[in-house]
């Protein structure tokens, strides 16, 4: 069925370091894997997202690389700030006609000043 | 643009009872998701829909309903509310499938 693995599901850094987070997902005519950061109590925000056609984009201090191949993409980010700490979720649109969205179970980022 | 609203922000609900979580939308997207998170946990998606008069299954259906009967409005039902419904539901639009889905700002639902 479909399906979004994500890995790590915590992760601590020192102020300054980098953070990858690995996702791989199930279907292969999946064609949109948008990221979302969610900071406690909030909801869900775009920070980045990438389409089957691209394999890679940047935003400033975050990147998402995408391997079509082997049915996972990666968020990258670097120089990490404490306000960088959040829930960070990997999210895939499976193929065809339909509409759903199925998101990873969520990384817990933890920036050490 | 007042985007994706939710009502109501939190409630507790008695076993047994039924509800209907509303949300509707002002960006006129054909796209709208229900989900639910639960402690600690993912975003696990219930039901969507591609269009007025339109709705799919998501991972958890169970012991939920939906419809759609105009573009703006996505509104899920709860029937004989359980304990294991407790959880904060969030509401989702985006205009089409290869573009971001803006979250409403949640229902915080309490079954007791």
């Amino acid at each position: 069925g479909e399906n979004v693995e994500q890995h790590p599901s915590t992760l601590s850094v020192q102020e300054g370091d980098s953070a990858v987070i690995k996702c791989t997902y199930s279907d292969s005519a999946s064609n949109y894997f948008p990221w979302y950061k969610q900071e406690l109590g909030k909801r869900p925000q775009l920070i980045i997202d990438i389409r089957s056609n691209v394999g890679e984009k940047k935003d400033q201090r975050i990147a998402v690389t995408l391997n079509k191949t082997a049915k996972h993409f990666s968020l990258h980010i670097t120089e990490t700030q404490p306000e960088d700490s959040a829930v960070y979720f990997c999210a895939a649109r499976f193929g065809g006609s339909q509409g759903n969205l199925i998101f990873g179970k969520g990384t817990k980022l933890s920036v050490k000043p | 643009n007042a985007g994706v609203t939710q009502t109501p922000k939190f409630r507790i609900l008695k076993i047994g009872q039924s509800m209907t979580l509303q949300c509707t939308q002002d960006m006129n997207h054909n796209y709208m998701y229900w989900y639910r998170q639960d402690p600690g946990m993912g975003l696990k998606l219930i039901y969507y829909s591609v269009g007025a008069g339109i709705t799919d299954k998501g991972e958890v259906p169970n012991g939920y309903n939906v419809s759609r009967s105009t573009t703006e409005d996505f509104p899920l039902r709860l029937e004989l509310a359980a304990p294991s419904q407790t959880s904060v539901y969030f509401c989702a639009s985006s205009s089409r499938q290869e573009t971001e889905a803006f979250f409403g700002q949640g229902t915080r639902l309490t079954v007791v």
